[in-house]
């Protein structure tokens, strides 16, 4: 169980496109999913925490305007790279924390498989 | 959020048991520790989650001394799939944000 999934897992993209990321919670449901940028060979570095139905708190020198993310639901949380550039090509990677139940102290949350983006 | 501290790299041997250990000085009365695991170009998997003394599970042990300013993830009988990076983070509840530090970089040598 707990399995989080992305959509897609790699995509290609020229300068100034848009391109949407989907993260997907797919047996449980999740009030909080995070957003994850990892450059080659270093740690990832969480962008944004998005809350179903409210807006995504961003990280310090995160654009939100360039990186939108959408909760809308509480299986699906959407991360939007606006006229992405080279700059932006990375490893995007999301994660779901469960919704309710009794281990609220539980630390553990779920990694999807990430998205590999280039930006030509 | 309790800061971290794990070595950059290790390497070992097949069929040993390698201990990670990552230093938490800081870290709070509720703060759980949690190691994942990160193949390339995949994201990280939860691998052992403890509050204090010893947790095992079907892949590993952490041992978590009465301070817990410490924490060390044993591997038993290492493999060469089992090359990853390793992280150790520390916090309470499932909704916080984790910071991942550096990580570990486990390499198995045959």
């Amino acid at each position: 169980g707990a399995v989080v999934s992305q959509h897609p897992s790699r995509v290609i993209c020229k300068s100034g496109t848009s391109v949407k990321i989907e993260c997907r919670s797919l047996d449980f449901q999740a009030t909080t999913m995070f957003w994850y940028r990892q450059f080659p060979k270093k740690s990832l570095m969480l962008m944004a925490t998005s809350n179903e139905g409210s807006k995504a708190t961003y990280e310090q020198g995160v654009e939100k305007d360039k990186f939108l993310i959408n909760h809308a639901s509480l299986t699906l949380s959407t991360l939007t790279v606006t006229s992405a550039h080279p700059e932006d090509s990375s490893f995007y990677i999301c994660s779901a924390t469960l919704a309710g139940g009794a281990l609220d102290y539980s630390y553990e949350q779920y990694f999807g498989p990430g998205t590999r983006l280039t930006v030509t | 959020l309790a800061k971290t501290t794990q070595p950059i790299s290790m390497d070992s041997y097949e069929g040993q048991e390698v201990n990670i250990t990552c230093s938490h000085n800081n870290i709070a009365t509720n703060d759980y520790i949690t190691w994942y695991q990160q193949f390339p170009s995949q994201g990280p998997r939860f691998i052992i989650q403890g509050y204090k003394t010893k947790v095992t599970n079907e892949v590993a042990s952490l041992f978590i001394p009465a301070d817990r300013k410490s924490s060390t993830l044993s591997l038993p009988r290492v493999s060469l799939s089992d090359t990853a990076v390793y992280y150790c983070l520390v916090g309470y509840r499932r909704d916080d944000k984790i910071i991942f530090g550096k990580g570990t970089r486990l390499h198995i040598l045959p």
